[in-house]
């Protein structure tokens, strides 16, 4: 149980473009979503924490107009990176936490996307 | 401000060679640690969560204990598919920057 996924896995744009990413979890609910971007090497760092039905909560110096966050559905998030620049390149991946664990902050983390912006 | 440092940033062991990975923490009422293993171009898959200072938990090889500075994680001898990053997290999961396990066979 507690299957994250995204789509795309990869993705390659042109600078200047809008990439969306998709984040489902497939067999809970999930009140609760999170976007992380990892650059190589490093460790995972919180962007935002998005809610369904309300407006995502961002962390300190992460652009909410860059990066805009829908958590539409229980099982739907997207991030959309708009206008992406090459400095956007990264590992960007979501997790969610199920609606039983809401008590103990265990999230299940999708495989990842990886963006490229030329 | 919460903070996770992990220790060593990297580890090579032969198959077989028991050691620990560390975790250090300071945080303002811990919610939960959290042990996450990640393999190369992919999303973390979760270990073990634990709460209270004296608790351990097993899962194969692995078992990870807590107290109320630190946590480790214990592997008890690795085998080659045990390589990947380990990486710990507190309340928000505020990560650590991970420790690389290379386990040589």
């Amino acid at each position: 149980g507690a299957v994250v996924s995204q789509h795309p896995s990869w993705v390659i744009c042109k600078s200047g473009t809008s990439v969306k990413i998709e984040c489902r979890s497939l067999d809970f609910q999930a009140t609760t979503m999170f976007w992380y971007r990892q650059f190589p090497k490093q460790s995972l760092m919180l962007m935002a924490t998005s809610n369904e039905g309300s407006k995502a909560t961002y962390e300190q110096g992460v652009e909410k107009d860059k990066f805009l966050i829908n958590h539409a559905s229980l099982t739907l998030s997207t991030l959309t990176v708009t206008s992406a620049h090459p400095e956007d390149s990264s590992f960007y991946i979501c997790s969610a936490r199920t609606l039983q664990d809401s008590l103990e902050d265990t999230q299940y983390f999708g495989p990842g996307t990886r963006l490229t912006v030329l | 401000e919460d903070q996770v440092t992990q220790s060593p940033e990297a580890l090579r062991l032969q198959e077989g060679e028991s050691s620990s990975l560390n975790c250090s923490y300071t945080v303002s009422g811990l919610r939960g640690l959290f042990w996450y293993r990640q393999d190369p171009g992919k999303g973390p898959e979760f270990l073990f969560t634990l709460y209270s200072a004296g608790e351990e938990k097993e899962k194969e090889r692995l078992k990870a204990t807590l107290t109320k500075k630190e946590s480790f994680l214990h592997i008890t001898a690795p085998k080659p598919e045990d390589s990947a990053t380990y990486l710990c997290a507190v309340c928000r999961l505020v990560f650590g920057a991970g420790t690389i396990l290379r386990v040589k066979s």
